[in-house]
């Protein structure tokens, strides 16, 4: 079946401007996960949903992150007013994790990413 | 606040070599840990899942351990081919349905 899609793949953007990161999980999966790879830097937990809830938005990096899940499917990750230095390589996990309960069902699969560039 | 280590940060193998990479976490509440290959400009492909209750699960020439209480595990990767070239990461997670806590990973050249 089909993956985690991500769109845009690239996304360049002026400093300032909003932009809008979309994710598209595997079909059936509740759980939901955003991380950012920054040049140089690991990757770094943003936020989950299980179902349309995130319980924990302490990860996301400033006020000027927002994200949503709607119809238990698709998420779009929302940055305002961007700045350089959220450049990063943006990926999306999803999984049954809260659903079954069982192995593998804990597993995330990512989609490609979309590669955020803020000049 | 968990942290992962993963040493080496890099290795260069011929082909054919069995090899292991080693993963650090600090905090031994995790409740899964998982690897995960990323070749570039892609995203990660899981490799294994080890739940905190396993010790060792495998897939193929790949074996991941679980040592829960000292915080380590450790991949190893059986008779290397050029394709496993990649860098390899090490994740653990507190809950189910938490976010993962990775580390910087291993990139790993195996020469042919």
């Amino acid at each position: 079946g089909a993956g985690v899609s991500q769109s845009p793949s690239n996304k360049v953007t002026e400093k300032g401007k909003d932009v809008e990161l979309r994710c598209d999980p595997i079909s059936g999966h509740t759980a939901l996960y955003w991380y950012r790879q920054s040049l140089g830097q690991g990757l770094e937990f943003l936020i989950y949903f299980q179902g349309n809830s995130a319980p924990d938005k302490s990860g996301l990096p400033s006020d000027r992150f927002s994200a949503e899940r709607t119809g238990g499917s698709v998420s779009t990750l929302t940055i305002q007013r961007t700045q350089q230095e959220d450049s990063a390589v943006y990926l999306c996990a999803s999984s049954q994790a809260g659903t079954s309960g069982l192995t593998p069902g804990d597993t995330q699969y990512f989609g490609p990413g979309t590669r955020l560039t803020v000049l | 606040k968990q942290e992962v280590t993963q040493i080496p940060a890099a290795l260069s193998v011929p082909e054919g070599e069995n090899l292991v990479l080693n993963c650090s976490f600090t905090d031994s509440a995790i409740y899964n840990l998982q690897w995960f290959r990323q070749d570039p400009g892609k995203g990660l492909t899981s490799l294994l899942l080890i739940q905190s209750s396993q010790r060792e699960q495998t897939s193929g020439r790949l074996n991941a351990s679980l040592d829960k209480s000292s915080g380590r595990s450790t991949l190893y990767i059986a008779a290397s081919q050029p394709g496993d070239s990649a860098t390899y990461l090490c994740a653990v997670s507190p809950q189910a349905t938490d976010g993962l806590t990775f580390g910087k990973g291993t990139h790993l050249i195996i020469q042919p």
